[in-house]
Formats: C-alpha cells, sequence, structure tokens
C-alpha cells in the first residue's frame, strides 16, 4: 500500500523559530518520488521540492531544508527562522514510478506563524 | 507563466444546475491528468484519472454519472459537476504530468476551481 503521514495537523510557532514539518511515507516500490508542496489560503499549490528514492542527499533551499531517510521512511522539511508569510498548510507527497498514477497527500500540517 | 491551466477559478452555481471546469496543459501534452477535490481544512482525494481518447477511472466511492470527466485531447480535460447540490460545494484542482521531462515525473497543478453550489 502507499500512503504518506503527516502526524502533524497543526503547528504554532513565533517568528524567527524554526520548525521542522514531519513525513512519513509507506511504499512497496523501490523507485518513488516525495515531494513538498505549500497551500496558501488562496488554495494553489505551490512546488517546493521533490525528491526522488536514489538521491538522499539533504537539500538546502534559503530558509528551507529538507532531510530524506529511506532507512526510517522519512522526509522531514524544517523551516529556519519562520516568518508570517511562511504561514499555511504544507503537504507532503508520493508518487510510485509507475507511468499513470497520481500523486498521494499525506493529510497536510497547518503551520500558523505569529509576529 | 503557468504550465497547466484552471479556468474558472471560482464559480456560484444553482442547486440542480451543472458546471464544468476546465483543466489545459500549456506547454507539453498530457495524455493523463488528474482530478482532486478538497473539502476545507482536509487533504487533497485524488477523485478520478483522466486518460486522452478513453474513459476517465474513477476513484472508489466517486460518482462516475455526477461527475463527467472528458479527455478529448492531449491538452484538455474538462470536469462536468451534474446536477450540483450544496455538499458539492468545494476545492477542485486538477494535475498532470509532463511525459518529456523529469523520468515523468514533473507533475504540474492548476490553480484550483473553487465551486459554491447555492
Amino acid at each position: 500500500a502507499q500512503k504518506v503521514t503527516q502526524a502533524q495537523t497543526e503547528i504554532s510557532v513565533v517568528e524567527k523559530e524554526d520548525v521542522t514539518l514531519d513525513c512519513v511515507y509507506e511504499t512497496r516500490d523501490t523507485t518513488y518520488y516525495l515531494f513538498w508542496y505549500k497551500q496558501p489560503p488562496s488554495g494553489e499549490l505551490v512546488f517546493l521540492i521533490r525528491r526522488n528514492s536514489f538521491d538522499e542527499q539533504n537539500e538546502i533551499s534559503g530558509r528551507y531544508s529538507w532531510n530524506f531517510q529511506k532507512s526510517t521512511s522519512s522526509f522531514n522539511f524544517t523551516i529556519t527562522a519562520s516568518q508570517v508569510v511562511d504561514s499555511a498548510v504544507y503537504f507532503c507527497a508520493l508518487i510510485p514510478n509507475q507511468a499513470g498514477t497520481a500523486l498521494i497527500f499525506g493529510k497536510g500540517t497547518t503551520l500558523s506563524v505569529s509576529s | 507563466g503557468a504550465v497547466v491551466s484552471q479556468h474558472p477559478s471560482r464559480v456560484i452555481c444553482k442547486s440542480g444546475t451543472s458546471v464544468k471546469i476546465e483543466c489545459r496543459s500549456l506547454d507539453f501534452q498530457a495524455t493523463t491528468m488528474f482530478w482532486y477535490r478538497q473539502f476545507p481544512k482536509q487533504s487533497l482525494m485524488l477523485m478520478a484519472t483522466s486518460n486522452e481518447g478513453s474513459k476517465a477511472t474513477y476513484e472508489q466511492g466517486v460518482e462516475k454519472d455526477k461527475f463527467l470527466i472528458n479527455h478529448a485531447s492531449l491538452t484538455l480535460s474538462t470536469l462536468t459537476v451534474t446536477s450540483a447540490h450544496p455538499e458539492d460545494s468545494s476545492f477542485y484542482i486538477c494535475s498532470a504530468r509532463d511525459p518529456s521531462t523529469g523520468g515523468g515525473n514533473t507533475i504540474y497543478f492548476g490553480e484550483g476551481s473553487w465551486l459554491t453550489v447555492v
């Protein structure tokens, strides 16, 4: 079965705090892709990162960083020095490497950053 | 600019009427598109997989006669909500995989459509 679990439903932090959003996935496929999306109140999905299952290097992009660990089937997302504009719902998603298959989303984590 | 365009972004319709939402891939040919529905404070739930030139594949629990999907060309898929009711009010969003890039795992989303049935 394919599944993505985001155990944190809501997180509230104060500006400049670091925050980590957890993502645990399940799949039997050896080749798959993991994604993170940001969804602001307007609704559109903003692509943040895609990682394939053979690339376990951590990634840093500005204040964002991702920690991919196949041993624990986790793909966690950290925002450093959070800002109010980071407030949104964040989704982790999985797609197996099979043509014609759709993204499988976690339930999402609502991040609220207050000033 | 947008690679997948979805229209309309917001629509209000009367109960009992039908409404059509379009999803277009602008820079690539999408043999497969996906339709999701998202209720407030919930995740995106896959409704159906739209295949160009053939019937859509619906997820369990999604009424195919109520949510008509047509994928008549390689760049356009449409979702028609027939005989809409207030409980159909939701955010609908489409996505498409670009088969020519990233091992076929470059995925683009439309902007989404807010449907309100009154």
